[in-house]
């Protein structure tokens, strides 16, 4: 089965800085799907950037950016000019086929 | 707006009882999914259904069981709940194609005690 690692489990930027959470994944699959997603407090799981793995190009949405490394399977996800409320945890997922697969989280603190 | 309704925001119950967390969608999505998120371990599927009265295990379905008999609701059973089942649990729904984006609730944390 396809596994998801996010090797950061806690992080901290201080605000209007730049932070970068780290995510790798395991798949013999060459064309799918992946995701980052933010969960708040409120838990309410918010789609923060979907990257599909045959565009070699970067997603961006706003703030936030990935470094899409296919042949390494690595999946970055940057947050520019952190936002207090970008405080949350951040989960990877690996979409393929209807099954979609997790990562374990990175809880992100913004410092004021 | 995509709405993905789960009954119960907490909820406390007893070891042994019979427990059932329900989970609608109003945007007559095929696909239907539960999950269960621990701290350290993200999330995992316990079950899955595309359609109707169908249904799949995902990786840890021990100890629960699921009903869908509308297309709108999927109800995940816990058949006779135990400690170690306290967790928070996340419905998901998506349209049938694979570019389809999730759409989740807000998730049920469950304690039993």
């Amino acid at each position: 089965a396809q596994t998801v690692t996010q090797s950061q489990p806690e992080m901290s930027v201080q605000e209007a800085e730049t932070v970068t959470l780290s995510c790798t994944y395991d798949t013999s699959e060459s064309d799918y799907y992946l995701f980052w997603y933010k969960q708040p407090p409120s838990r309410q799981m918010i789609l923060v950037i979907r990257q599909e793995a045959y565009k070699q190009q970067n997603a961006t949405e706003n703030r936030f950016s990935v470094n899409f490394q296919k042949a390494a399977k690595s999946f970055s996800l940057k947050i520019s000019d952190s936002q207090l409320g970008d405080a949350a945890m951040y989960f990877c997922a690996y979409f393929n086929n209807n099954d979609m697969r997790f990562g374990a989280g990175t809880r992100l603190t913004v410092k004021p | 707006d995509v709405k993905v309704t789960q009954s119960s925001r907490y909820l406390v119950k007893r070891t042994g009882e019979k427990v059932f967390l329900e989970c609608v969608q109003d945007m007559d999505h095929e696909n239907m999914f539960w999950y269960r998120q621990d701290p350290g371990l993200g999330l995992r599927l316990i079950y899955f259904s595309y359609d109707v009265k169908m249904k799949e295990k995902g990786d840890i379905p021990e100890g629960y069981s699921v009903s869908r008999e509308k297309k709108e609701r999927f109800s995940l059973i816990l058949e006779s709940a135990s400690t170690n089942q306290t967790s928070m649990y996340l419905c998901a729904s998506s349209p049938g194609e694979m570019a389809g984006i999730w759409h989740f609730g807000d998730g049920t944390r469950l304690s039993i005690l």
